[in-house]
């Protein structure tokens, strides 16, 4: 979806660096969140904002941070990578006023590879 | 806890009709959704039924809710190699804060 975008798309790093994800949005949604998807497993929530002073963690928040800059911006970092955070991870949003509650829309996804 | 099982793979012959199964544990599911993830996208909505109707159908995809047996059921008619992704069945309350997701079906399309 356009109105979801992330950078980088690719990313190969080494165990041990601090990497950022980042995420914008322009369908001017309050809720975003971070999945991390990996083979077999589906996705599984690891941070979610329902607005800019609003930061929950979701089921696999360790290792990771967290920053809603701005309504349209939700960062993901790795403070420390190591290989078994190596998976594709996705933004997404969604509208608790929609006529679906939760509805979500999710960015195009990056893949990270931590050596 | 909350859960939501799908089988992992499903092939078809092109031009049969696709049925892909979920069922999902929580009994208070307000909304189950349909997405698809084509290679190298993100996922995108394909439908959505509201826990209180028990069929939607929208040209070639039809979801059958069994709230009862806690069954939803995704039938692509005509299957095209198009429809060729991976489908992720999910399930929300109202109440809830997130989604809740399977772990994806790969439908395969053979010739």
């Amino acid at each position: 979806d356009a109105d979801v975008t992330q950078t980088p798309r690719n990313r190969i790093t080494k165990t041990g660096k601090r990497i950022m994800l980042e995420c914008s949005q322009t369908k001017g949604h309050d809720r975003m969140y971070w999945y991390r998807q990996d083979p077999g497993l589906g996705l599984r929530l690891i941070y979610y904002s329902f607005d800019v002073k609003d930061i929950n963690k979701g089921e696999i928040s360790d290792g990771y941070s967290v920053s809603r800059q701005a309504q349209a911006k939700f960062s993901l970092s790795l403070e420390s990578a190591i290989p078994n955070q190596t998976a594709l991870y996705f933004c997404a949003t969604s509208d608790p006023t929609g006529p679906s509650t939760d509805t979500q829309y999710f960015g195009p996804g990056t893949r990270l590879t931590v050596l | 806890g909350e859960d939501v099982e799908q089988s992992l793979f499903l092939s078809v012959r092109e031009g049969d009709s696709s049925v892909i199964n979920c069922t999902y544990t929580d009994s208070s599911s307000t909304y189950l959704y349909w997405y698809k993830q084509e290679p190298g996208a993100g996922l995108q909505l394909l439908t959505y039924i509201f826990s209180n109707m028990d069929m939607k159908q929208d040209q070639r995809l039809t979801v059958l809710l069994n709230k009862k047996d806690k069954h939803l059921s995704l039938r692509i008619a005509d299957t095209q190699t198009g429809d060729s992704a991976i489908y992720f069945c999910a399930e929300s309350h109202s109440s809830a804060s997130k989604i809740i997701f399977g772990s994806g079906t790969r439908l395969s399309i053979r010739p």
